[in-house]
Order: C-alpha cells, then structure tokens, then sequence
C-alpha cells in the first residue's frame, strides 16, 4: 500500500537551516509529482511547494520562495525540502502529498519548531 | 492569488442530519476543486477531486458539486466519525491554496 513517511523535523533556532524528507513506498515513484503542504499549530492548511516527476519543474509558495528548496532522488523514492534561514513562522507540521492535481496520499506529518 | 472562501467555519449537527459546507473562488478554477477532511492531530485525507469525483474508499454520503466559482460539499447523513475539519482546495492556478476550513461538530 502507499506509504509515505516524513522525518527530519525538531527544534531549530530562528535562521537556521533544517532538511526534511519524506520516504515513499507502494507506489511507482517517479510516476507522480511530490508536494510539501504544513500546518502551523491550530492554523489551517498551507500548500509550499511542488516538484514534478523527474524534478524538472519546481515551485513555491511566496512565502517561503528562496529559503526553501525542493528536491527528489527517484533512485531513493525520496522527496526533500530544504528549510534555510527559518523564521518563527515557520513552526508547523510538515506534510509530504503524493500529487496529481490532487494530493490523494499524504504522510503522518512532522512537527518543526522554529524557537531560540 | 486565488482566495477560498469556505462557509460556514464551523457547524454543528446531529447524527442523520444532510450537511453542506460551501467554498466560493475569487475568479474561476473550472473544476480543480478538491475537499479534505481532518482530523485532531492526523494528515489530511482526500475525499472529493474534481469538483465531484469520490476518492476511492469514501463512503457514499459524500458529493461535491459546482464548477466555475462556487462549490459544495455535502455529507447526505451525518456519521459520528465525520467530525473533524474540512477543507477545500483550488488547483486551478500557483499557490495552490486551500480555503481556510470547516470545522464540523456532532451535536
């Protein structure tokens, strides 16, 4: 069955850096674009990024766009976000989404602290 | 940007109740309007895509409607287990933004 697994996430202090990825199974991979939504705590849903299929496109939200980067190693069935110069507003859930022009499988999330 | 605006931001409702929950674009999105449901401390799960294709898995209760602008989602007879937050989400245009969500009570 489709799996996706997040890790990575902690404590980090206010403009540090931190590097999520998100482990997938169940599924042909490199058949499908990769996005990165969060949730920061008792706030809704907020879509950060997308990557297609063999990493060739890539975008942003404006709210992280030059601090964070996405990236995938098909060879791994890997999906990173690189998270620099982390601000407060940063703090939330991370969450990887299989992605079509739907995110159909999502993984369990994992919990970033942004705080000195 | 494309704003969602979702309505009402929380309900509350009895067990056999029909429930709808809108979710209105600021310009058109066609129909690349999905619906999740959330809930307490779990990822979000898909439930509607396309406006209103049912995701493998979700019961039947569930349908969404509309094109264009304006969107429904609606449970026909409310479940104890369909408590939680929903929320919907445009595909149309980037940032794909979700509206800013539903939270739905069980009387």
């Amino acid at each position: 069955q489709v799996q996706l697994v997040e890790s990575g996430g902690g404590l980090v202090e206010p403009g540090g850096s931190l590097r999520l990825s998100c482990a997938a199974s169940g599924f042909t991979f490199n058949d499908y674009y990769m996005s990165w939504v969060r949730q920061a705590p008792g706030k809704g849903l907020e879509w950060l990024s997308y990557i297609s299929k063999n990493s060739g496109y890539t975008t942003y939200a404006d709210s992280v766009k030059g601090r964070f980067t996405i990236s995938r190693d098909n060879a791994k069935n890997s999906l990173y976000l690189q998270m620099d110069s982390l601000r407060a507003e940063d703090t939330a859930v991370y969450y990887c989404a299989r992605d079509h022009d739907y995110a159909d499988y999502w993984g369990q999330g994992t919990l970033v602290t942004v705080s000195s | 940007d494309i704003q969602m605006t979702q309505s009402p931001s929380s309900l509350s409702a009895s067990v056999g109740d029909r429930v709808t929950i809108t979710c209105r674009a600021s310009q058109s999105i066609s129909t690349y309007l999905n619906w999740f449901q959330q809930k307490p401390g779990k990822a979000p799960k898909l439930l509607m895509y396309a406006a209103s294709s049912l995701q493998s898995g979700v019961p039947s209760r569930f349908s969404g409607s509309g094109s264009g602008t304006d969107f429904t989602l609606t449970i026909s007879t409310l479940q104890p287990e369909d408590f939680g937050t929903y929320y919907c989400q445009q595909t149309y245009g980037l940032p794909r933004t979700f509206g800013r969500g539903t939270k739905v009570e069980i009387k």
